[in-house]
This record gives C-alpha cells, sequence and structure tokens, in this order.
C-alpha cells in the first residue's frame, strides 16, 4: 500500500462510453499527476495538478478531460475514446517543492472495445 | 530535459549483486537521480534518490561520479522477487510551479534467475 487508492482497478468500455477514473490520496501531498503506459512503451505524463491548479498538460487529446476538485482527488474523464487508448492508467502524488518521490497507485487498466 | 540512457535488459542470478548504470550527460545542476523499481501491472515504486557521490539505503546503494554524467544503481544479493523493470529519472522543475516533473524511459528489464 502506497496511499494512493484508484478505482476501479479494471475498466473494459466502448468507444461511445463516457467513463471516469478516480485517484484519491491519504498521504496529505498537494500535487497529483496522471500517467499512461502502453504496452512496451515508457510511461507517459499526461497531466500535472498543483494545489488543485493543473500545471501541465502534455498534450494530451481533449477525450482525456482531468478533474482536481482538492488536493486529495483526481479524477480522469473519459469520453469518445479510441482502441490505441488501451492503456494502464496511474496516478502518483508528492509533496510539491519536494525533490522526488512520487507515490504511485495500482493503476487502472483500460480496454476500449 | 535530461534524457537517460540505460540497458534494456539484464539477467542475474539469486544472490549475486546487481548494478545497472544509467547515462545522463545532459543533466542540470539542481537535478536529482533517482531510481524506481516496477513490478508488471503495477505502480512504479521509489527505490533511490541521490545527488552526489553515494547514497545507500536498506534496499540499494546508489553511486554517482562527481561529473554526475552517468549514476550505478547497486542491488545487493538479488533473489527471484527482484526481477522487475527499474527505471532511471533525472528530473526537471518546471519554472512556472516548482512541481517536479519527470520523464521516464524504456527502463532496464531485470530477470532473477534461479
Amino acid at each position: 500500500e502506497t496511499g494512493v487508492t484508484q478505482t476501479p482497478r479494471h475498466l473494459v468500455m466502448g468507444m461511445t462510453n463516457k467513463k471516469s477514473l478516480k485517484c484519491e490520496q491519504h498521504l496529505g501531498h498537494n500535487a497529483m499527476y496522471w500517467y499512461k503506459q502502453s504496452a512496451k512503451k515508457p510511461l507517459e505524463l499526461m497531466f500535472v495538478y498543483n494545489f488543485k491548479e493543473q500545471t501541465e498538460n502534455n498534450s494530451v487529446p481533449s477525450r482525456f478531460s482531468p478533474e482536481c476538485p482538492n488536493s486529495s482527488h483526481l479524477f480522469l474523464h473519459l469520453h469518445t475514446l479510441q482502441p490505441e487508448d488501451s492503456a494502464l492508467y496511474l496516478c502518483a502524488s508528492s509533496q510539491e517543492r519536494r525533490e522526488g518521490e512520487q507515490f504511485f497507485g495500482p493503476g487502472t487498466r483500460l480496454t476500449v472495445l | 530535459l535530461a534524457k537517460t540512457t540505460q540497458p534494456i535488459s539484464m539477467d542475474s542470478y539469486e544472490g549475486q549483486e546487481v548494478n545497472i548504470t544509467c547515462s545522463h550527460n545532459n543533466i542540470a545542476t539542481n537535478d536529482y537521480i533517482t531510481w524506481y523499481q516496477q513490478f508488471p501491472s503495477q505502480g512504479p515504486r521509489f527505490i533511490i534518490q541521490g545527488y552526489k557521490t553515494k547514497v545507500t539505503n536498506e534496499v540499494a546503494s546508489l553511486f554517482i561520479p562527481a561529473d554526475r554524467k552517468s549514476s550505478t544503481l547497486s542491488l545487493p544479493r538479488v533473489s527471484l522477487s527482484d526481477t522487475a523493470v527499474y527505471y532511471c529519472l533525472v528530473g526537471d522543475r518546471p519554472t512556472t510551479s516548482g512541481t517536479y516533473k519527470y520523464i521516464f524511459g524504456t527502463g532496464t528489464r531485470l530477470k532473477v534467475l534461479a
């Protein structure tokens, strides 16, 4: 247990569906991150939130919409995804302005049919 | 952003010491070097971090030469459960927010054999 939880752990959705991924951290951190990990590819940073404000968007398509209502919760809203969006989506948190350690959740394995 | 280069894969036997070297020629003055471990279908887990010389914790040691253009993660007496992907990271801090941002490479896939 890293103190970062993600739900659901597995998700199968059609291309026309709308779903959301949830991440919660119990560590008192104020920075949260979404990463995407596709098969045989490096982790790709998608979004960064710092004190609820989005500070990074790595050219992510608009069909991925993040939301950070407070420093403990992070959502990734999904709509009209493509099969190539199938991947492991990982959430992480860290203490802002502290070098180093990001704590990762277990991830959500997403399959888009 | 400093890019890292590390071997794609390594094999070792149980009980051996494993050294994984990472190259980061363009490391910036303020950058730290961080290593993560990832098991299949799990999120990466922090192993160790350092800035220069040597850092040791209960899990590993990190050796960084004076020029900081490379680093070596040393895992003493590996076991089968150390089979994982190991990532070497050099961070970069966006100027607008100060949030620390990592770029993950492909990592080194370590396989420990019995």
